[in-house]
């Protein structure tokens, strides 16, 4: 059963980076074929794909965010981190990781909120 | 890379069919087989439940299908049920690398 959550803090200030952290199980980061995203979703409005990170340590941005994000992956603890620097009160979304089957979000994790206020 | 373009609410009654359409460009829908939709109810996070245009994970009523005409796809709900109540959203490979969502559509069941 592959499960995913996301930790993190629930409030950020604004100019400050966030770094978030998907803890998955259920699946290897290691095995050809496997990829993780971001995805977020500001309160009440739609779903925008952030990045993604493969097995082979391919990385891939929103063309419209890339200048501000980092994706790694930590295969022996099983985890992946984002990293959003230059944090704006527009950023504050619930952050989702998802397991991907190749070309969909095939799992995903609960979701974590974050603000962004100072 | 702009948003897919979905309508912002539909509504039916219990046993009809609804369809949601997903439009967007030569560039992504039009382009790809890659094509995937996500229920959310409130709250929660987003559930797969059709992939690759037309595909059904295992576990997702039959009552779901999809399909794509060109730069448009589609999603129909069949038999619709108070459960199939919520959002669904749209997404799609694009050329880019990337990927893309629609708006969403607020299912209702009247």
């Amino acid at each position: 059963q592959v499960t995913l959550k996301e930790s993190g803090p629930a409030l950020v200030k604004p100019t400050q980076t966030l770094i978030l952290t998907c803890t998955f199980s259920g699946f290897s980061l290691s095995t050809s074929g496997m990829r993780v995203s971001w995805i977020r979703q500001p309160p009440g409005k739609a779903l925008e794909w952030l990045a993604r990170i493969d097995w082979n340590g391919a990385k891939f941005y929103s063309t419209s965010l890339k200048i501000r994000l980092s994706i790694s992956k930590d295969t022996s603890k099983n985890q992946v981190v984002l990293t959003m620097t230059n944090m704006d009160p527009v950023d504050t979304a619930t952050y989702y990781c998802a397991q991907m089957s190749w070309w969909d979000f095939e799992t995903w994790g609960q979701g974590t909120l974050v603000t962004v206020s100072s | 890379q702009s948003a897919l373009t979905q309508p912002a609410s539909v509504s039916g009654s219990p046993g009809q069919s609804i369809t949601i359409s997903c439009t967007g460009t030569s560039s992504d829908v039009g382009g790809y087989n890659y094509v995937s939709w996500y229920q959310q109810r409130p709250g929660k996070a987003p559930k797969l439940m059709i992939y690759d245009v037309s595909h059904r994970p295992s576990g997702v009523s039959d009552r779901f299908s999809g399909s794509k005409s060109g730069n448009t796809a589609s999603l129909t709900i069949s038999g619709l049920q108070a459960e199939d109540e919520a959002d669904y959203y749209c997404s799609s490979y694009t050329s880019s690398n990337t990927w893309v969502f629609g708006g969403g559509t607020k299912l209702t069941v009247l």
